[in-house]
């Protein structure tokens, strides 16, 4: 089935230990993103991207970064985790404006 | 102004209830409109896109009104297995291929 993949479910990482996270895709979306999403919020947008174009939101922190090197593959990266960071990070597809596919997520925890 | 706004709930319903929810936007120039399930510690899941005709799928019911900017989703019959969160999720034209949240409005179904 085609499907929106994401590794690890569950990552524990130390404060201000850099951290990836990884989305994977075999829908053939051109649009992928990040979500962050904490208890009781919705989620909240990091970065997308529309085929190989950028896109980061004007209130993600710089500690947050992302790479796409192809279509199927997206990458969260975390620079210096704080214990801010932990919340559940989603990754979800889409093709142009129809609507989003999410993975499973990946739930963080700082220590 | 939040781009999309929903009542948070909860909304406590007993098992065969028909309930409704709302979901107003701000942006006039919206195009895509969404309802998304999510359950706890889960991802969001598309239960159904909104189309301007209004569109049901077995016990649900969407409606799109332009004119008032707001969408609606009605659930008749509720289930125990409906309880759960609710996302009104819109795309505007011209904010590209951004989707604005609502923070939820939370469901449980009472036996």
């Amino acid at each position: 089935d085609a499907m929106v993949i994401q590794n690890p479910r569950y990552q524990v990482t130390q404060f201000g230990k850099p951290v990836t996270l990884s989305c994977s895709q075999t829908l053939n979306h051109n649009v992928m993103y990040w979500y962050q999403q904490k208890s009781s919020q919705a989620p909240k947008l990091l970065f997308h991207y529309y085929d190989k174009d950028f896109n980061n939101e004007a209130d993600t922190p710089d500690n947050f970064q992302s790479r796409r090197p192809n279509t199927s593959f997206c990458f969260l990266d975390i620079r210096s985790p704080g214990l801010g960071d932990a919340a559940m990070y989603l990754c979800a597809t889409s093709n142009d404006r129809n609507e989003q596919y999410f993975g499973p997520g990946t739930r963080l925890t700082v220590t | 102004r939040k781009e999309v706004e929903q009542d948070p709930g909860p909304f406590n319903v007993p098992e065969g209830a028909t309930v409704a929810f709302n979901c107003t936007y701000s942006n006039s120039a919206s195009q895509s409109f969404f309802w998304y399930r999510q359950d706890c510690r889960k991802e969001p899941k598309l239960l159904m896109s909104v189309y301007s005709s209004g569109n049901e799928d077995g016990r649900f019911t969407a409606q799109l009104n332009r004119a008032s900017q707001y969408i609606s989703l009605l659930i008749r019959d509720s289930k125990l297995s409906d309880s759960a969160t609710y996302l009104c999720v819109v795309n505007s034209r011209n904010t590209g291929n951004q989707f604005y949240f609502g923070t939820g409005t939370s469901l449980t179904v009472i036996p």
